[in-house]
């Protein structure tokens, strides 16, 4: 079955760059779907940050936009997410996830994530 | 932005109770493109229903949605032992930024 894997740095000092991996086994990313990206802060409610589409169209939250990249390596199946200039809010658990839809020259669409990895928390601080 | 609402924050009932949540929107979620997720401490949120009333991939039937447009609703007709946890709506599609509502935490009364 499909599963995806967080891994990265546990803790980043201020002003630096977060970088996040998401290794997926048992489908090949290039084949469909969004790959997404999702963080909660402690004690706290979901936040999407944002996704790309496995031809490699990426949208963002408004709210983070200036700050995160998302990109895919279709060589290692997996997809990474960097956000910079982070602060202590940036601190939270961090998600990857699929989901469906698609990307056209008329349109987009998202769908709801159907699969999720275990989370993997970031602390930001000095 | 579509802004989700859901209420109660917490929702105190015994086992074998019925659970009722609410998510409203600030806005019509087209095609109710609305989705709910169950949360357990520690662990990732699990998709339950998705287009407002369609249950995921071995969701038990215990668990239904309903609603349209801004008002929509996730009903569990028994609770049982496992199901108390925290519950998010979610609104999805061509309306970005995709946004969660607050989460509704079902508690052991």
């Amino acid at each position: 079955q499909v599963q995806l894997q967080e891994s990265g740095p546990g803790l980043v000092k201020p002003s630096e760059t977060l970088s996040l991996t998401c290794a997926v086994s048992g489908y090949s990313i290039s084949s469909g779907y969004y790959w997404g990206w999702i963080r909660q802060p402690p004690g706290k409610g979901l936040e999407w940050i944002g996704s790309i589409y496995h031809s490699g169209s990426t949208y963002y939250n408004p709210s983070l936009k200036s700050r995160v990249t998302i990109s895919v390596d279709t060589s290692k199946n997996q997809f990474s997410l960097k956000l910079s200039s982070v602060t202590a809010a940036d601190t939270a658990v961090y998600y990857c996830a699929r989901s469906g839809g698609y990307d056209i020259l008329t349109g987009y669409y998202l769908d709801a994530f159907d699969i999720w990895g275990q989370g993997t928390m970031v602390t930001v601080s000095s | 932005e579509i802004v989700l609402t859901q209420s109660p924050g917490t929702l105190s009932l015994s086992p074998g109770e019925r659970a009722t949540l609410s998510c409203r929107a600030s806005q019509s979620v087209s095609s109710s493109y609305l989705a709910w997720y169950q949360q357990k401490p520690g662990q990732a949120p699990r998709l339950l229903i998705y287009g407002a009333s369609s249950r995921a991939t071995g969701i038990p039937d215990r668990f239904s949605g309903s609603g349209s447009g801004t008002d929509f609703t996730l009903t569990i007709s028994r609770l049982e032992p496992e199901d108390f946890a925290v519950y998010y709506c979610q609104q999805y599609g061509s309306s970005l930024p995709l946004t969660f509502g607050g989460g509704t935490k079902v508690e052991i009364k």
